[in-house]
């Protein structure tokens, strides 16, 4: 199973809004509404940032939104803001009974 | 307070086998699905195994698949991670991570560990 493919930098003054896209096949995001994506900042754990392709857990910033179109998913921070700096994942459940998660995407605020 | 906290990481060489157990606590453990994720220094984060609620629905990665077993205890809120023929390209921190569902399928990992460090070199 490949990966999901990101890409692996994206950058944005504070205020802008920046996509972050996760492109996968007709047996991953194509099919299944199991997206989620995830924030990871140096040295530290994931963190849950949206599941279900668009809806944010609880205390997650409404800065943050996301969803789905054909095989390509987008994840969206509107506002953008230093403490956004960070790696981004996005994953998908499979047609194979697996999790693939994307190839990461760097943010830079500049 | 949910907490996730891994443990059994280490140095090991290739070819030996090595353990990793997650203790859970602050939440209803036999509700959730729980999964591994792994990632190797400086690299993404590679999905490793999945497990069900009730441990009816186990899941792997191709890359781990015949010798890796997932399983979990519900009666001791803990899962486990065996990990057998280790390989060099296993090196990595190995997080726990618990799901949103019950199903194995998941719909997002909501709660992380730290992780534990495995290192496989002779």
């Amino acid at each position: 199973q490949s990966a999901l493919t990101q890409p692996a930098s994206v950058s944005g003054s504070p205020g802008q809004s920046i996509t972050i896209s996760c492109t996968g096949t007709s047996s991953d995001i194509g099919t299944y509404n199991y997206v989620s994506w995830y924030q990871q900042h140096p040295g530290k754990a994931p963190k849950l940032m949206i599941y279900d392709v668009s809806n944010r857990p609880s205390g997650v910033s409404y800065r943050f939104s996301a969803s789905k179109s054909g095989n390509t998913a987008s994840l969206t921070i509107s506002g953008l803001q230093a403490e956004d700096e960070a790696d981004y994942y996005c994953t998908s459940y499979t047609s194979r009974r697996t999790l693939v998660f994307g190839t990461g995407t760097k943010v830079t605020v500049l | 307070e949910v907490q996730l906290v891994e443990s059994g990481g280490g140095l090991v060489q290739p070819g030996r086998s090595l353990r990793l157990s997650c203790a859970a606590s602050g939440f209803t453990f036999d509700d959730y699905a729980m999964h591994w994720v792994r990632q190797a220094p400086g690299k993404g984060l590679e999905w490793v195994s999945g497990i069900s609620w009730n441990s009816g629905s186990l899941l792997y990665a191709d890359s781990v698949k015949g010798r890796f077993t997932i399983s979990r205890d519900n009666a001791k809120n803990s899962l486990y991670l065996q990990m057998d023929s280790l390989r060099a390209d296993d090196t990595a921190l190995y997080y726990c991570a618990k799901d949103i569902n019950y199903a194995s399928s998941s719909r997002g990992l909501d709660y992380w560990g730290l992780g534990t460090l495995v290192t496989v070199s002779s």
